[in-house]
């Protein structure tokens, strides 16, 4: 069955501070993984990874992918209280024409 | 540009009642998912049309569950008759084609709680 781990569920970091969200996964027939945010409702786009090595940028936002090793992580760097939110690792692959998500990163930045 | 619209935001419903929620996708999009998350576990999808057709209905729990798209637009989940472990966030999303990326895009959900 296919599979998403993420970890840490949850996070509690001070504002200033870097952090790493990490997301491991088993899917047959892998296509790409996708990072959302979701803070209080709908989880929105933040990167669509299908290459190794490559690292995806926006603003202190950052992501990379091995698909060798089978996991993504998502760095921010210099939080801001705005960060707070869930952030959801997806994959697409597999048998199923939908996303295999993972339970999520719970992340607060405290001021 | 509107995004996925669902209704209601949130339902609460007796054990035995029946729901239906609605999912209004990105205009244009022919491509409509529906994913549940229940508390405590990981968003699961549960089905995907093309147009009006189901073309992958794997992650639909069981036979109370109805999905209609009628007219290829906007979609219908029923629930009949609910179960208490029917509670959740039930999301929607739709793309313009089957890539996913930035075009993937979700509803805010909408949460059942049945009692």
């Amino acid at each position: 069955e296919d599979k998403v781990v993420q970890s840490p569920l949850s996070l509690v970091v001070h504002e200033g501070d870097t952090v790493t969200l990490n997301c491991s996964y088993e899917v047959t027939n892998f296509r790409s993984l996708l990072w959302y945010k979701q803070e209080k409702k709908a989880p929105t786009f933040l990167f669509m990874l299908t290459s190794s090595g490559i690292e995806k940028k926006s603003g202190r936002l950052s992501s990379i992918l091995d698909k060798k090793e089978l996991f993504s992580i998502l760095n921010i760097t210099a939080t801001q209280t705005g960060d707070s939110a869930v952030y959801l690792c997806a994959v697409s692959g597999g048998g199923a024409d939908g996303l295999t998500f993972g339970k999520g990163t719970h992340l607060i930045i405290q001021p | 540009e509107a995004g996925v619209t669902q209704f209601p935001s949130h339902s609460v419903i007796e054990k035995g009642q029946t729901v239906t929620l609605r999912c209004d996708p990105i205009s244009g999009h022919d491509n409509l998912y529906w994913y549940r998350r229940v508390m405590g576990k990981e968003i699961k999808f549960l089905l995907h049309f093309v147009k009006e057709s189901k073309q992958d209905e794997s992650g639909m729990p069981n036979n109370r569950f109805l999905a209609e798209r009628t007219g290829g637009t906007y979609s219908t989940l029923k629930v009949q008759p609910a179960e208490l472990e029917d509670s959740g966030v039930y999301f929607c999303a739709s793309s313009q084609d089957r890539v996913m990326g930035r075009g993937y895009t979700f509803g805010s959900g909408t949460r059942l709680t049945v009692v």
